[in-house]
């Protein structure tokens, strides 16, 4: 199977401040990431796939980049709706599988 | 607007079957893949396994001797059933439908999740 391994698992940050946070494929998967963000008691709401391609819907503010075996998610501006856990997920190879999150906190 | 809904018993015994059942409305089950993912404190996200709208199954290895995904497709319905089930099977499952771009997969919509609990 092929690891997902996110960085940080949490981070402070306040409303405005640049966030980035990264995901780390145990093998080569081209761009194959997608990312999900999860508010508490909500299923995951796919923001970013094929690495860096919009989810209809998705604020401008998300963006993610990368390739091959480091993927990147950056929210330019955070808003405070953003406070949430994101997860990084592969879909190159089944089993498709998921980072363990990174959660941001106020 | 596609949505999910999960249904199915909260409580299972040890050593049983987990049945659950996801309606698809808004859209039509023939035009994606439909998954399972459940979400455990202890082991994160976890994909279960797919089926396509005709049937094709695709398992993740740790739990492909347990789990079956079928698909109705007149009623618009996907299934999962996993037998000989332990509290470490205590989970919120989530149903979801997995779209591509090329070769790319995604899931982009998702049930609420069903919370099913393993106990005597």
């Amino acid at each position: 199977d092929i690891q997902m391994t996110q960085s940080p698992s949490s981070l402070s940050a306040s409303v405005g401040d640049r966030v980035t946070m990264t995901c780390r494929a145990s093998q080569r998967i081209s761009s194959f990431v997608n990312w999900y963000q999860q508010k508490p008691g909500k299923a995951p709401k796919l923001l970013i796939y094929a690495s860096s391609n919009f989810q209809s819907g998705v604020p401008s503010r998300f963006s993610g980049s990368g390739s091959g075996t480091d993927f990147t998610l950056t929210i330019s501006s955070l808003q405070p709706e953003d406070f949430a856990i994101y997860y990084c997920q592969q879909s190159y190879n089944v089993p498709w599988t998921f980072g363990q999150g990174t959660r941001v906190d106020i | 607007q596609v949505q999910l809904q999960e249904s199915g018993p909260g409580l299972v015994k040890p050593s049983e079957t987990l049945s659950l059942t996801c309606t698809v409305s808004g859209g039509s089950i023939r035009r994606y893949s439909w998954s399972w993912i459940r979400q455990s404190p202890g082991k994160g996200l976890e994909w279960i396994g797919y089926v396509s709208s005709s049937g094709d199954t695709k398992y993740t290895p740790s739990l492909e001797s347990r789990v079956t995904i079928s698909v109705d497709t007149s009623r618009n319905q996907f299934s999962l059933h996993l037998n000989s089930v332990t509290a470490a099977d205590t989970a919120v499952y989530h149903c979801a439908s997995a779209g591509v771009v090329g070769t790319a997969h995604y899931f982009d919509y998702w049930g609420q999740g069903r919370l099913v609990t393993v106990s005597s």
